[in-house]
């Protein structure tokens, strides 16, 4: 099972947005709507940020919204903000032998 | 609140073994699965392994299977990962997840701080 892949990369100034794209295969992020996302910064432990594709834990800044379309999805930050430079994972289940995977990664920054 | 605390870590050679262990607090521990996820240094987060709320039912990443073995005591509300015939590419930080969804698995609501395994002679 490859890991799901994601830029390695955005950026993006203080109030814009930016979306992060996750894409795997119809075993995994196509074929259901087990996908989630999590926000790490350096030296810290990953956080809960989008679940069930779209839907956000309470707590979590509704400038973070999810979806998906095909075997494709997203992470957008909406009115990006300093604090919102990490990296960013996505993770779907997947109906291969390995029950999980995550993607690649990407690095967020604020310019 | 929820608190997942890994210990067990270490540095150990090849082909040795290692146990970890994650003590769980702040939720009935008994109606949640309970995973473990890695990140080697400076690298991406990997899934290993996954136990289902009551332990009947585990799985496995293809990197671990048959050397790693996931396990859980209800009554002690501490998880567990036996890692056998460990290689320089188990070097990592493990880190305990919680499954978000009780009685199922989904995805990962909270974390541990991680507990690091080097593999070096």
């Amino acid at each position: 099972q490859s890991a799901l892949t994601q830029p390695a990369s955005v950026s993006g100034s203080p109030g814009q947005s930016t979306t992060i794209s996750c894409t795997g295969t119809s075993s995994d992020v196509g074929g259901y709507n087990y996908v989630s996302w999590y926000q790490q910064h350096p030296g810290k432990a990953p956080k809960l940020m989008i679940y069930d594709v779209s839907n956000r834990p309470s707590g979590v800044s509704n400038r973070f919204s999810g979806s998906k379309s095909g075997n494709t999805a997203s992470l957008t930050i909406s009115g990006l903000q300093a604090e919102d430079e990490a990296d960013y994972y996505c993770s779907s289940y997947t109906s291969s032998s390995t029950r999980y995977v995550f993607g690649t990664g990407t690095k967020v920054t604020v310019l | 609140q929820v608190q997942l605390v890994e210990s067990g870590g270490g540095v150990v050679q090849p082909g040795g073994s290692l146990r970890l262990s994650c003590a769980a607090s702040g939720f009935t521990f008994s109606t949640y699965g309970i995973h473990w996820v890695r990140q080697a240094p400076g690298k991406g987060l990997e899934w290993v392994a996954l136990i289902r709320y009551d332990g009947n039912n585990k799985y496995y990443a293809e990197s671990v299977k048959g050397r790693f073995t996931i396990s859980r005591d209800n009554s002690k509300n501490t998880l567990y990962l036996q890692m056998n015939s460990l290689s320089a590419d188990d070097t990592a930080l493990y880190y305990c997840a919680r499954d978000g969804y009780t009685y199922g698995d989904d995805y990962f609501d909270y974390w541990g701080q991680g507990t690091l395994v080097t593999v070096s002679s």
